[in-house]
């Protein structure tokens, strides 16, 4: 069963641009999630999806998006980016992602670098 | 606030040698709790998890953790160490309704020969 699938691996880009990672979650899951990774603020939520809708939100600004599409893939975009954007972006999955203790799986991330 | 402590932040350990990591929660209830592993530019990585019942969980690679009520904790253990578990471990937990993983700061572990 292949794992949670996240592209691009690498990227860098100017400051003031935008950009679209993507997420392939586990087959069958339903539910993904998005966590920026940074040395100075650790691991940071930033959005749940679950069938197509947004369930849950964290504290990030406007520019920070995303949407999950019929098949359970996930896009995030960030646009007007600061270089304080630069970071690890992680892609979470799990089968139903609220309640009942669902396991939540993580793939390698998408490391974004802005200049 | 819910959070989530790591008070190591880095441990360095023998080869051969006994670990002990601790992890502390503050919750209104009590959340799930996972313990995950990071290697250098990969993700993460589940090592164990605890829903409820059984209060000592086992994982993959060796690891087991307690889970104590108590003490808001839930220490990850292993009790002989190999080079290749030196990594990033995070301890993360969740509340029942479901939503955010909330993540300690992580601890480093090396592993001296």
């Amino acid at each position: 069963k292949a794992g949670v699938t996240q592209t691009p691996r690498y990227l860098i880009k100017t400051r003031g641009q935008q950009v679209t990672l993507s997420c392939s979650p586990i087959s069958g899951h339903r539910s993904v999630s998005w966590y920026q990774q940074t040395p100075g603020q650790g691991l940071q939520f930033l959005f749940e999806y679950f069938s197509e809708t947004q369930r849950n939100k964290g504290n990030f600004p406007g520019r920070f998006s995303g949407r999950q599409f019929s098949n359970s893939r996930s896009e995030m975009n960030v646009s007007t980016l600061e270089l304080g954007d630069s970071a690890l972006y992680l892609c979470a999955s799990s089968l139903a992602g609220q309640g009942a203790g669902n396991t939540i799986y993580f793939g390698e991330g998408s490391w974004l670098t802005v200049v | 606030a819910q959070s989530v402590t790591q008070p190591d932040i880095h441990i360095t350990v023998s080869e051969g040698a006994s670990l002990e990591l601790r992890c502390n929660y503050s919750y209104g209830a009590t959340p799930y709790l996972f313990w995950y592993v990071q290697s250098p530019g990969q993700g993460l990585q589940l090592l164990l998890k605890y829903f409820s019942g059984d209060t000592l969980v086992q994982g993959i690679k060796g690891f087991e953790a307690e889970f104590k009520r108590s003490q808001s904790s839930f220490n990850l253990r292993k009790p002989s160490v190999h080079w290749s578990d030196a990594a990033e471990y995070f301890c993360a937990a969740q509340n029942q309704a479901g939503t955010a993983l909330i993540f300690g700061k992580g601890t480093t572990l090396s592993v001296s020969s």
